[in-house]
């Protein structure tokens, strides 16, 4: 079974500009989840989607946003970015077997690499 | 406030030897833990992991300990090899709650020497 796959693997933009990245979760997942890494914070839950509905959020501003698709495919979307935004953002996505309780882990993609000149 | 720590921040260890990465957490609501490995520029490969209800989960070479009351875990990985070498996150939960939002510790560095 293919893993979880992330594009594009690096993107450079500059102050100011928008970018959207994507990601595929492994066949039959429901649920992605995005998290941001960088070397003063560590990895940081962004948000998570399940059945195309926003269902936790992390402590970032209104700029970070996201949606899923019908076929759980996610795309999160950066506006206005800073240079702060420089990071390895990292999709998880897991099968959810038993509804609204999460009991299932989480597997990673392999990352985008954002670097905001 | 780190709900999640890791207050090693390196481990070196002989090959062949035990390797034992702590964890502690603050926040009694997490009843989820795992073990992910990581290498630069990758994504977090999953370890294994372990529920509250349980103080003890082996997979291989790998074994996961859970003291709730300390409020701690540990990962033991015997025996060592190189290709152990990585970065080692813990991650909790509190599935009940917060559904699958991971909450990670800062990362051990691991190395294992030939």
């Amino acid at each position: 079974k293919a893993g979880v796959t992330q594009t594009p693997r690096y993107l450079i933009k500059t102050r100011g500009q928008q970018v959207t990245l994507s990601c595929s979760p492994i066949s039959g997942h429901r649920s992605v989840s995005w998290y941001q890494q960088t070397p003063g914070q560590g990895l940081q839950f962004l948000f998570e989607y399940f059945s195309e509905t926003q269902r936790n959020k992390g402590n970032f501003p209104g700029r970070f946003s996201g949606r899923q698709f019908s076929n759980s495919r996610s795309e999160m979307n950066v506006s206005t970015l800073e240079l702060g935004d420089s990071a390895l953002y990292l999709c998880a996505s897991s099968l959810v077997v038993a509804g609204v309780s999460s009991t299932d882990t989480q597997y990673f993609g392999p990352g985008t690499r954002l670097t905001v000149l | 406030d780190q709900q999640v720590k890791q207050n090693s921040p390196s481990l070196s260890v002989q090959e062949g030897r035990i390797s034992i990465l702590n964890c502690d957490y603050t926040n009694s609501m997490f009843d989820y833990f795992l073990w992910y490995k990581k290498y630069p520029a990758e994504g977090p490969t999953f370890l294994i992991s372990i529920s509250s209800i349980k103080d003890k989960n082996e997979d291989g070479r790998f074994t996961v300990f859970l003291n709730k009351s300390a409020k701690h875990l540990s990962l033991h990985i015997v025996p060592s090899q190189p290709g152990d070498s990585a970065v080692y996150f813990c991650a909790a939960s509190a599935r009940r709650n917060a559904g699958n939002m991971l909450t990670f510790g800062g990362g051990t560095r691991l190395m294992v020497k030939p």
